[in-house]
């Protein structure tokens, strides 16, 4: 079955330090993968999608198809990124679905 | 309007009761989801409806029960639940039925539920 890892469940650093939460997938064909954000309090939301190559918020993520990896980095890191982050796939087959990963706890330090 | 509104933000119910949560989008959304959240965990799927049709049931115990009236409403009821179902239950719902690169989910805040 296809599934996203997030090796870290907590990573902490400081404002303006770079960041990247890392993402790896097994798959066997194309993948689909999200970065969703969840911030305290607030509803989860989309934050990138892989087909789509945009930068959002200052994050960024590079599909690596040699690495099987989506991580999601963002050069200078501000307070108010501090927040749960899943990385998320669309398991192929005849049940396709979105699955989320475990999640990695970010926390900017000012 | 571009969110998914689920009421009550709240509940607490007994292991005997009935109850409902519910979830609501005027975004013309053709497929909505529940997933459920424990704390500190991911999401996990529990059912999609896609065009008010039940496409996908989890293997959620029949406790849990999931309605779609119509395109823009969706309910889960609850009967008979366990204390370990509390967990912060989400709806979401897609302009695309079909799961895909190009789908993106809008979730709800969510029904907190806890159970004694």
């Amino acid at each position: 079955a296809q599934r996203v890892t997030q090796p870290e469940k907590l990573l902490s650093v400081f404002k303006g330090a770079p960041v990247e939460l890392k993402c790896n997938y097994s798959y066997s064909g194309s993948p689909e993968l999200f970065w969703y954000v969840q911030y305290s309090r607030q509803r989860l939301q989309l934050l990138l999608r892989h087909i789509s190559r945009e930068s959002i918020k200052g994050f960024t993520a590079d599909l690596n198809k040699g690495e099987t990896s989506f991580h999601l980095k963002k050069p200078f890191a501000q307070e108010e990124d501090s927040a749960m982050y899943y990385c998320a796939s669309i398991s192929s087959g005849s049940a396709r679905q979105l699955t989320f990963g475990s999640g990695t706890q970010l926390t900017v330090l000012p | 309007d571009t969110e998914v509104t689920q009421t009550p933000k709240h509940l607490v119910m007994g292991m005997t009761n009935k109850k409902s949560l519910k979830c609501e989008q005027h975004m013309g959304h053709r497929a909505m989801y529940w997933y459920k959240q424990k704390a500190k965990k991911p999401p996990e799927l529990m059912f999609v409806y896609s065009y008010e049709k039940l496409s996908i049931n989890e293997s959620v115990p029949s406790r849990f029960s999931p309605e779609c009236p119509n395109s823009s409403l969706l309910n889960l009821h609850l009967h008979a639940l366990q204390p370990e179902d509390s967990a912060l239950y989400l709806c979401a719902s897609s302009q695309d039925p079909a799961f895909s690169g190009a789908n993106v989910l809008t979730f709800g805040a969510g029904s907190r539920l806890t159970v004694l």
